[in-house]
């Protein structure tokens, strides 16, 4: 079935530090994929996401790129603020035939936190 | 403020008891779907709707009970729940049920089965 694999953290960096986060799928079909970010105490937002291969998403200095041939969509920014922190995830929705159709996968997530 | 509400914020309900956790959307969504994030495991999806039909159970035990009386509010109606139930129980709408549709989730309910 389908998955999704993030590295695994917690992640720790320091203002303005480059951040990365890596995240790889498999899927049946032809997925679209997300990030979603959760503050403490919250429910999930979208941060960004891309419907095919090669599109790249961005949104509040985040981006990632839709990679098909390393089944991959990395999450990075160039430099993290302590309002960053938070708990990010990455998820698939497959495509039409895929076992994931219509619902989101998600990764098990990762923690970031950014000190001053 | 993301358009889905979820209430209660907070459940403590014992093993013996029935309880009802509420979701309800301001988007005018066609798909609504409950999920369970425990700790240290992946967001696990639970059931999904469609025009107010069921679509989806994901072999959830039947001491889940799920209600959709029209598009706008979704249920989740709780019984004899056992301790390792206690999560945070996110629902989450989206205008269909395509894959390129964004799911816009609830601040989530955290439930604690005592």
């Amino acid at each position: 079935g389908d998955s999704v694999t993030q590295m695994e953290g917690p992640v720790t960096l320091s203002e303005e530090a480059f951040l990365t986060i890596n995240c790889t799928y498999t899927a049946t079909g032809y997925p679209s994929l997300f990030w979603y970010v959760q503050y403490p105490g919250e429910g999930l937002q979208l941060l960004l996401k891309a419907t095919k291969a090669d599109d790249k998403g961005s949104n509040k200095g985040f981006e990632a790129t839709y990679r098909k041939e390393t089944t991959s969509f990395h999450l990075e920014k160039g430099s993290v603020q302590v309002s960053d922190s938070a708990v990010y995830f990455c998820a698939l929705s497959d495509g039409a035939g895929g076992t994931s159709y219509g619902k989101l996968t998600f990764g098990q997530g990762t923690i970031l936190t950014v000190h001053p | 403020e993301t358009g889905v509400t979820q209430t209660p914020r907070h459940l403590v309900m014992g093993m013996t008891n029935k309880k009802s956790l509420k979701c309800e959307q301001h988007l005018g969504h066609n798909a609504m779907y409950w999920y369970k994030q425990s700790a240290k495991k992946p967001l696990e999806l639970m059931f999904v709707y469609n025009f107010k039909e069921q679509t989806e159970n994901n072999s959830v035990p039947s001491r889940f009970s799920p209600e959709c009386p029209n598009s706008s509010h979704l249920f989740l109606h709780l019984h004899t729940l056992q301790p390792e139930d206690s999560a945070l129980y996110l629902c989450a709408s989206s205008q269909d049920r395509g894959s390129t549709d964004t799911q816009y989730f609830g601040p989530g309910t955290r439930l604690t089965v005592l």
